[in-house]
């Protein structure tokens, strides 16, 4: 299976901690995107990060790649109430997105 | 900002019949796909759409399934003969160039009873 598969499934914490999301895959990819869903809404992109970064930033998000490893991670700083949500990796192959089952976070006012 | 639109919100249909969910991507995009995302599962990739053809089309995209590009703005998903298990959101998607960033619609709900 070529998916991205994200940890941990779920994670509660505190408003103002920090969130961290990991997600893993196992063939060689164009690029990875990071997506979040409000509760059975649409997927909203975060980060796309392609396979010869290492790391980019984006507001509060910071996302870091390692291709030797064939992992990602996402980091939220000061964490807020409004980013409880289930976060989304997403690798590209060839010409569509192999998604992740999802982080479910909860952050708790 | 410009953003991928899709109607309708949410489509109830009674088993055996036909819908058409359809789709504006953004405007100068030339990339289109359609995923979809049974509750509680997954999102999966459907189709991708280029050049006014299929680029690619996964195990589920079956001869139920069709894509159009009718006129210049609007993307379409027609599914022939509905099942239950069909029942899912289904979400549009364009780009500008490949491997570019993909932006995805609200999506629609299709209920299949």
């Amino acid at each position: 299976s070529q998916q991205g598969e994200e940890d941990p499934q779920a994670l509660s914490i505190q408003e103002g901690e920090n969130a961290t999301m990991n997600c893993s895959y196992k063939t060689s990819i164009n690029n990875l995107q990071w997506y979040r869903q409000n509760s059975g809404r649409g997927l909203v992109h975060l980060i796309l990060i392609r396979s010869n970064e290492r790391e980019k930033h984006s507001g509060r998000l910071r996302v870091t790649l390692d291709t030797s490893k064939k992992s990602s991670s996402l980091l939220i700083t000061a964490s807020r109430a409004a980013d409880t949500a289930s976060y989304f990796c997403a690798t590209e192959y060839g010409n569509k997105l192999v998604f992740g089952a999802g982080t479910i976070l909860r952050v708790k006012s | 900002e410009p953003e991928v639109t899709q109607t309708p919100s949410h489509q109830v249909t009674q088993m055996g019949q036909e819908v058409i969910l359809r789709c504006v991507p953004i405007s100068n995009h030339l990339y289109f796909y359609w995923y979809r995302q049974i509750l509680g599962q997954k999102v999966e990739f459907l189709v991708s759409f280029y050049n006014n053809e299929i680029s690619e089309k996964s195990e589920i995209f079956d001869d139920q399934f069709s894509v159009e590009r009718p006129d210049g703005s609007n993307f379409t998903l027609k599914i022939r003969s509905t099942k239950l298990e069909d029942s899912a959101m289904y979400f549009c998607a364009s780009r500008a160039y490949l491997w570019d960033t993909q932006y995805f619609g609200p999506g629609t709900r299709l209920t299949v009873l």
